[in-house]
């Protein structure tokens, strides 16, 4: 059964500290692996996108790197601010063929930062 | 301002009511879709439309129904028949048809049922 697993569940740092959030699947093949950013009571907003022949993508303080043999993703964020809490979500898009399938959807990780 | 609205952004009603969410795109996107968010679980597809006067299901479409009679408009009506209709509702566009097309999500209305 294709799956998305993240872990923690949730996290809780200080501002200006790092984080990795990480992500596990058992989709494949996969087209692409995605992370979204969700504001409380918010849409998700896409944060990278990333094929599976791509190992790391950045935007900004945000730096996602995909592990194609080992069906690993993590998402680093550097020097967190306040505004970076939320919850952040893995998606991957399975490959059927050529054609993609639904998204599928990890549970995501809420993180907290504290002043 | 380009985007995705949803309407209202909070909503309730009684139990037995059919209720309509609405979901508007300016993005001249192709493709709608609609999923549903309970608390500690992923993202869920209700349904989506990869063109006007066409839409397919789902993984949990039971007790929902849509239409899509414009580009720009895809309102989902949660029914009576929906045996836990108290979620958080997102609406989706992406500018392909496709499921795997980047999609960009709208504020989402949340329901609740009592």
């Amino acid at each position: 059964k294709n799956q998305v697993e993240q872990s923690p569940q949730s996290l809780i740092i200080l501002e200006g500290k790092n984080c990795t959030l990480q992500c596990n699947y058992t989709v494949s093949p996969f087209s692409n692996l995605r992370w979204y950013k969700q504001d409380t009571g918010r849409g998700p907003v896409s944060l990278t996108i990333m094929t599976f022949s791509e190992n790391t993508k950045s935007n900004g303080r945000y730096t996602a790197t995909l592990d194609a043999d080992t069906k690993q993703s993590s998402l680093h964020i550097t020097a967190s601010q306040l505004s970076d809490s939320a919850s952040y979500i893995c998606v991957v898009i399975p490959n059927y063929g050529g054609s993609q399938g639904n998204l599928i959807f990890g549970k995501g990780t809420k993180l907290s930062v504290k002043p | 301002d380009g985007g995705i609205t949803q309407s209202p952004k909070y909503l309730f009603r009684k139990e037995g009511q059919n209720v309509t969410l609405s979901c508007e795109q300016n993005l001249n996107h192709d493709a709608m879709y609609w999923y549903r968010q309970d608390p500690g679980q992923g993202l869920r597809l209700i349904y989506y439309s990869q063109i006007v006067n066409d839409f397919q299901k789902g993984d949990i479409a039971e007790g929902y129904s849509v239409s899509r009679e414009k580009k720009e408009s895809f309102p989902l009506t949660v029914t009576s028949a929906q045996k836990n209709p108290t979620a958080f509702y997102l609406c989706a566009s992406s500018n392909y048809p496709g499921l795997g097309y980047e999609q960009y999500f709208g504020p989402g209305t949340r329901l609740t049922v009592t």
